[in-house]
């Protein structure tokens, strides 16, 4: 069974220039999360989605970050300009039912590095 | 609010010995579940093991297994017979059984295997 796919892996942009990042999860499940992680430092989520509908999106920051996810398969996060702050890395994860404890499964994420 | 507090930022262990990682949280629900995720160095978070708080009795996978100890609110995590292949950020994770479901991260703790 394929995992939860993200791409790129890696992207370098300058700053006020606009990224997407696109996440597939594994196949079924209709939790869909996007975390922003710095170094060394824990996962902090951005936006969590209940099949289409963002559920909790309390933390993205709508003024330059966007997501969508069409369909209730996969998703896109943009961020529209970047600035040097973003620098981190984007993971993906999905899990079956939250309400249930269920496991995250993560993509390898997507490293961004604005110049 | 919940929180979970990691307060060793860096462990270090000796190739096949044991080593503890401390965990613990707050929150004045009764019902809820605790996780230890482990992230390599390629960045893709993996679950480790998970305890339901309904559960008295300690989780256990293989190496790994947990002191849950609910009143002290305090879920650690011991590793027997370290390998050089258990070398990872660990994060310990908090999840609320109402319906918010959203995971409250720890800091992580970086665990360094000496060969």
């Amino acid at each position: 069974e394929a995992g939860v796919v993200q791409s790129p892996r890696y992207k370098i942009i300058e700053k006020k220039q606009p990224v997407a990042f696109w996440c597939n999860p594994i196949s079924g499940h209709n939790t869909l999360y996007w975390y922003l992680q710095n170094l060394g430092q824990g996962p902090e989520l951005l936006i969590r989605y209940e099949n289409e509908e963002a559920v909790d999106d309390s933390q993205l920051p709508k003024d330059r970050f966007s997501a969508e996810r069409l369909k209730g398969v996969d998703s896109t996060l943009k961020i529209q300009p970047a600035e040097l702050g973003d620098s981190a890395v984007y993971l993906c994860a999905s899990s079956l039912n939250p309400g249930s404890g269920g496991e995250l499964f993560f993509g390898e994420g997507s490293r961004l590095t604005v110049l | 609010a919940q929180t979970v507090t990691q307060s060793q930022p860096e462990m270090s262990v000796q190739e096949a010995e044991t080593v503890t990682l401390s965990c613990t949280y707050d929150t004045s629900e009764s019902d809820y579940y605790l996780f230890w995720y482990k992230q390599p160095p390629s960045r893709q978070m993996i679950l480790v093991i998970r305890q339901e708080a309904y559960k008295q009795q300690n989780a256990t996978e293989n190496r790994f297994s947990v002191n849950f100890q609910k009143a002290a609110k305090s879920f650690s995590l011991k590793i027997s017979d370290s390998q050089l292949g258990d070398a990872a950020m660990y994060f310990c994770a908090y999840r609320s059984s109402n319906s918010n479901y959203q995971l409250i991260w720890g800091a992580g703790t970086k665990l360094i295997i000496k060969p």
